[in-house]
């Protein structure tokens, strides 16, 4: 039961253009959302993450919008640069005493010059 | 700035070996948790912890024991591999719950034969 999609596993994108990343969830209980980005042979690095009682969050290049009753979230990198292809990751949480996360598949993005 | 140090960076078990992968964060993090990462799946948690003395179990906790005798500390160990096992291990560490920012180690890539 895969409670975090992120359904598309690969998009290419020009650089300079907006790149939009999506991750549903079906945990009405998740309060906490996270984008994490990976680079090959290293661990996942945190990007940006929302409350479930927020819509949206801004920091930078960097936008995560939150539809709760679709209970979809997305992640808007604008512009895209070349240094942004990596494997982003759709991560939730249910703050029980501890993080513990559920992370989504992933979806490697690859900017084209 | 160390942060989070997984080792060994690579590992070739033969199935029935036990092993550790050592974890150390330097952070003083309450929240210490492994992932591991197989194609297709993204990260799932297999024990997590809130601090020294403190652990609890994760989606995947099957094949494996952790222990915390220290805040810095947080070794994963294997009882029997097996190659199911086969997997990148991931350590992180977090200052809070919800949404802070978990740190990661750069992973173990652990193959059973």
């Amino acid at each position: 039961d895969q409670q975090v999609k992120q359904n598309s596993p690969s998009l290419s994108v020009q650089e300079g253009r907006i790149s939009i990343l999506n991750c549903d969830y079906t945990n009405s209980m998740f309060d906490y959302f996270l984008w994490y980005k990976k680079y090959p042979a290293e661990g996942p690095t945190f990007l940006i993450s929302i409350s479930s009682i927020k819509d949206k969050n801004e920091d930078g290049r960097f936008t995560v919008f939150l539809n709760k009753s679709a209970k979809h979230l997305s992640l808007h990198i604008v512009p895209s640069q070349p240094g942004d292809s990596a494997v982003y990751f759709c991560a939730a949480s249910v703050f029980q005493g501890a993080q513990k996360l559920v992370f989504g598949q992933g979806t490697r993005l690859t900017i084209n010059p | 700035n160390a942060g989070v140090t997984q080792t060994p960076k690579f590992q070739v078990l033969k199935t029935g070996q036990s092993m550790t992968l050592q974890c150390a964060q330097d952070m003083n993090h309450e929240y210490m948790s492994w992932y591991r990462q197989d194609p297709g799946m993204g990260l799932r948690l297999i024990h997590y912890s809130v601090g020294a003395g403190i652990t609890d179990q994760g989606e995947v906790p099957n094949g494996y024991n952790v222990s915390r005798s220290t805040t810095e500390d947080f070794p994963l160990r294997l009882l029997s591999a097996a190659p199911s096992q086969t997997s990148v291990y991931f350590c992180a560490s977090s200052g809070g719950g919800g949404g802070t920012e978990a740190f990661f180690g750069q992973g173990t890539r652990l193959t059973v034969v």
